[in-house]
């Protein structure tokens, strides 16, 4: 039962263009919703996270959106670096449990 | 660096034998999880201590897998008779214990099992 899906394995987007990340979730329980991004041979790092009594917040380049009516979040990169290309992993959480769900992960590369 | 360390960072063994990873969570984290990773999938949650008490384990532990967090400091993750579906990147992660669970991770144990 994958509770957190991210159905786009891979993306491709211009330097300096947006890059728009997508995940959705099932459970309507979770209330706190992270990204992580990561490198080859490293583990995952923070990005960003919202809580469900939001429905936006910035952080520099990175904006997260999240549509509760809709079981939906997204991830903004504006503008896209090359240093961005990884693998950037939506995760939730809620308060009747005490680890991150994830998903399966969308690879973004950013080309010149 | 006050990060989550992981040792080692790669173990390949044969099938059959057993193997223990170590992690040191961040010092003042009162939480540390195990979590597995397998190619194109996300982090899967094994189980996670608050101290030295394990509070939770996923029924992807089986019974061949053990974990320890001896005194709330540092863990290990055992596994015993490795079989080559043990295969994959073990990821460490620490936490304070508030609301909104956000994880700092290590660099993972790299496991191949022959």
């Amino acid at each position: 039962d994958q509770q957190v899906k991210q159905n786009s394995p891979s993306l491709s987007v211009q330097e300096g263009r947006i890059s728009i990340l997508n995940c959705d979730y099932t459970n309507s329980m979770f209330d706190y919703f992270l990204w992580y991004k990561k490198y080859p041979a490293e583990g995952p790092t923070f990005l960003i996270s919202i809580s469900s009594i939001k429905d936006k917040n910035e952080d520099g380049r990175f904006t997260v959106f999240l549509n509760k009516s809709a079981k939906h979040l997204s991830l903004h990169i504006v503008p896209s670096q090359p240093g961005d290309s990884a693998v950037y992993f939506c995760a939730a959480s809620g308060s009747y449990t005490d680890k991150l769900i994830f998903g399966t992960g969308t690879r973004l590369q950013v080309f010149p | 660096d006050t990060g989550v360390s992981q040792d080692p960072r790669h173990k390949i063994t044969k099938r059959g034998q057993n193997v223990t990873f170590r992690c040191d969570p961040i010092s003042e984290h009162n939480r540390l999880y195990w979590y597995r990773q397998t190619l194109g999938q996300g982090p899967e949650f094994l189980t996670y201590f608050q101290n030295e008490a394990q509070l939770e384990k996923s029924r992807l532990l089986s019974d061949r897998f053990s974990a320890e967090r001896p005194k709330g400091s540092f863990s290990t993750l055992e596994i015993q008779r490795t079989e080559q579906g043990d295969s994959a990147m073990y990821l460490c992660a620490s936490s304070l214990s508030q609301g909104g669970e956000k994880l700092f991770f290590g660099s993972g144990t790299q496991l191949s099992v022959l």
